[in-house]
Order: C-alpha cells, then structure tokens, then sequence
C-alpha cells in the first residue's frame, strides 16, 4: 500500500510558465512534507519542506501547498526554467518515517 | 507499484559493534541500488551507489571500511555499519532502480533508524 503517492510520472512545461507537481498521501501522521529535485547520475537534493501546522511555504520560485483535509500537497516553481527539468519526489514524515513518493519527471522546454 | 523494504526499521546497539541493514526489492529487480543518510534539517546524503556483482562506488567522505555494502543479488543489498559509534546514529534509507524500466525512477524504502548508545 503505498503511503504517498505522486500520480503523474511526467509533466511537460513551457519556459517562464508555472509548474505544478502534485502528491498525495494516505497516513494522518506524517507530520513534515519535503520536496526533493534529483537530476541524472546524482542523488536526491533537498528543496522546500512544510509542516503540517502550515498550509503554505514559499522559497523564490518554489511553493509548496498542504491541504490536510484532502491529504494533497503540491509544488509550484513559477516561472519554470530550463534548468528545472529534473525528477521531483515528494516525502512524507513522522516519528521514526519518511516515505517517498515515485518521482514525477518535469520537463520544461523552451 | 515497486515496493523497496528495509529491515530493521529500527535498531540501536551499543558503541563498537557492527550493525547490518537490509534493503530488497520486492517485485522488481534492482540493478542499482542507492544509500542515503538523513542528516539534520532533512537532507538527503547519498553515501554510495551499489550495483549487482560489483563493488560499490562510495561518494567522497564516504569510509568505505567503515559503511560496508554487499548487492548479492538483484533484490538485496546490505549496509554494514562496523564498529558503530554514536555520530553514526542517523536514519538511513535505501532506493532502488528497476531493472528495466524508466532511468532515474527510484523506489525509496522507508528507512531505518540507527541510534549507537
């Protein structure tokens, strides 16, 4: 059973338009949500995180959403750029987990 | 979907004692496996990158004799902490690449917490 779930595994975007990667988890207890970038050959970075005490947290181009009734969350990267083009994964944690999402591959084209 | 387990979930042990943790992949096989650390503020460090049959290739900082991996077969690979000592304690997390599929999907297993008293 998976506990997060990113149900888009590509997404294609123009440059300078907004991306929007969504997650969503099944687990009430995660109290912590984090977004990581990966690009090919490295491993996972870390990129915007929020508590589940907020429903909102921004960082330049990047804002993360929380939506605790319907257990969603989502990326936003507005304006997307070339260099965005990566695998997104979102996480979810608690006490003594953190769960991962399958990644969604964003591709932002010119 | 590809489930990635790790076992022990949780395991604390004393200073100086080796600790071994498993990662396998359930329903797919792995032809590369990877191992991070989460460290404080949650970020990820991978620590080294293991393929089937072969050593695995650590990431500089990474002590090799120290954090011991084994990819046996291509639905196993092992961490060995040896001679664990308390800054070693961490949550460590395994993720695996199918064999066959789209490059660069990972499945993280849910990660395993070592505290060294």
């Amino acid at each position: 059973d998976q506990q997060v779930k990113q149900n888009s595994p590509s997404l294609s975007v123009q440059e300078g338009r907004i991306s929007i990667l969504n997650c969503d988890y099944t687990n009430s207890m995660f109290d912590y949500f984090l977004w990581y970038k990966k690009y090919p050959a490295e491993g996972p970075t870390f990129l915007i995180s929020i508590s589940s005490i907020k429903d909102k947290n921004e960082d330049g181009r990047f804002t993360v959403f929380l939506n605790k009734s319907a257990k969603h969350l989502s990326l936003h990267i507005v304006p997307s750029q070339p260099g965005d083009s990566a695998v997104y994964f979102c996480a979810a944690s608690s006490v003594d987990k953190l769960i991962f999402g399958t990644g969604t591959r964003l591709q932002v084209f010119p | 979907g590809a489930v990635v387990s790790q076992h022990p979930s949780r395991v604390i042990c004393k200073s100086g004692t080796s600790v071994k943790i498993e990662c396998r992949s359930l329903d797919f096989q792995a032809t590369t496996m990877f191992w991070y650390r989460q460290f404080p503020k949650k970020s990820l460090m991978l620590m080294a990158t293991s393929n089937e049959g072969s050593k695995a290739t650590y990431e500089q900082g990474v002590e090799k004799d120290k954090f011991l991996i084994n990819h046996a077969s291509l639905t196993l690979s092992t961490l060995t902490v040896t001679s664990a000592h308390p800054e070693d304690s961490s949550f460590y997390i395994c993720s695996a690449e199918a064999a066959s599929g789209v490059a660069d999907t990972q499945y993280f297993g849910p990660g395993t917490r070592l505290t060294v008293l």
